[in-house]
């Protein structure tokens, strides 16, 4: 089993969708968590990150950590077809090393 | 412009080659990281360098070398040893005072061994 999990997708929306990304992890050990989006052969751009459980949110977007269900969650509100990438999970326990997630791809279409 | 470099975006090798990969960073981070992309499989951490002349293997060292001889470069060597070698690499910088969960990633190669 992966330490964490990510629907591979894809996932297609209507443009202003609200589109919700999910990732579950078994190491209870991680505690930063972030959502990296990446275009198509271009490299992952990072959007948000938190610091175990509670909510933050940056303009569109929204990420949620429930620590005791291991489960993240980036909301993105009013989608816009720009916002057609992979989005990818990433988390952090102790250690220097960050364990990611195999990414989602998200299509809106117009 | 602060950011990530990494040339060539495409790379074309024969097998039984050793071919190298560059990364430079002009934001004065102090760990370099490389990961490796395959379909279906996310990111795997190669090699990591937090500080200059000192490196560590990551989850799939094998076949891979690195060196860090200057703070802003980390080149990476793809060898013959590598048995699947054909990826997307990608290189990424990240700040030692962010706690190193602020990585930041170059726009990769794209290296094809045939």
């Amino acid at each position: 089993q992966k330490e964490v999990e990510q629907d591979p997708g894809p996932l297609s929306v209507p443009e202003g969708a609200i589109v919700s990304l999910n990732c579950t992890y078994s190491n209870s050990a991680f505690q930063y968590f972030m959502w990296y989006r990446q275009y198509s052969r271009k490299g992952p751009e990072l959007l948000m990150y938190t610091y175990s459980s509670g909510n933050k949110e940056d303009g569109r977007f929204t990420a949620q950590v429930d620590k005791s269900s291991k489960y993240i969650s980036l909301f993105i509100r009013d989608s816009q077809p720009s916002d057609s990438a992979t989005y990818l999970c990433a988390m952090k326990g102790s250690g220097d090393k960050l364990t990611f997630g195999t990414g989602t791809r998200l299509a809106v279409r117009p | 412009d602060g950011g990530i470099t990494q040339s060539p975006k495409y790379l074309f090798r024969k097998e039984g080659q050793n071919v190298t990969l560059s990364c430079e960073q002009n934001l004065n981070h102090d760990a370099m990281y490389w990961y490796r992309q395959d379909p279906g499989q996310g990111l795997r951490l190669i090699y990591y360098s937090q500080i200059v002349n000192d490196f560590q293997k990551g989850d799939i060292a094998e076949g891979y070398s690195v060196s860090r001889e200057k703070k802003e470069s980390f080149p990476l060597t793809v060898t013959s040893a590598q048995k699947n070698p054909t990826a997307f690499y990608l290189c990424a910088s990240s700040p030692m005072t962010s706690g190193i969960y602020e990585q930041y990633f170059g726009p990769g190669t794209r290296l094809t061994v045939t």
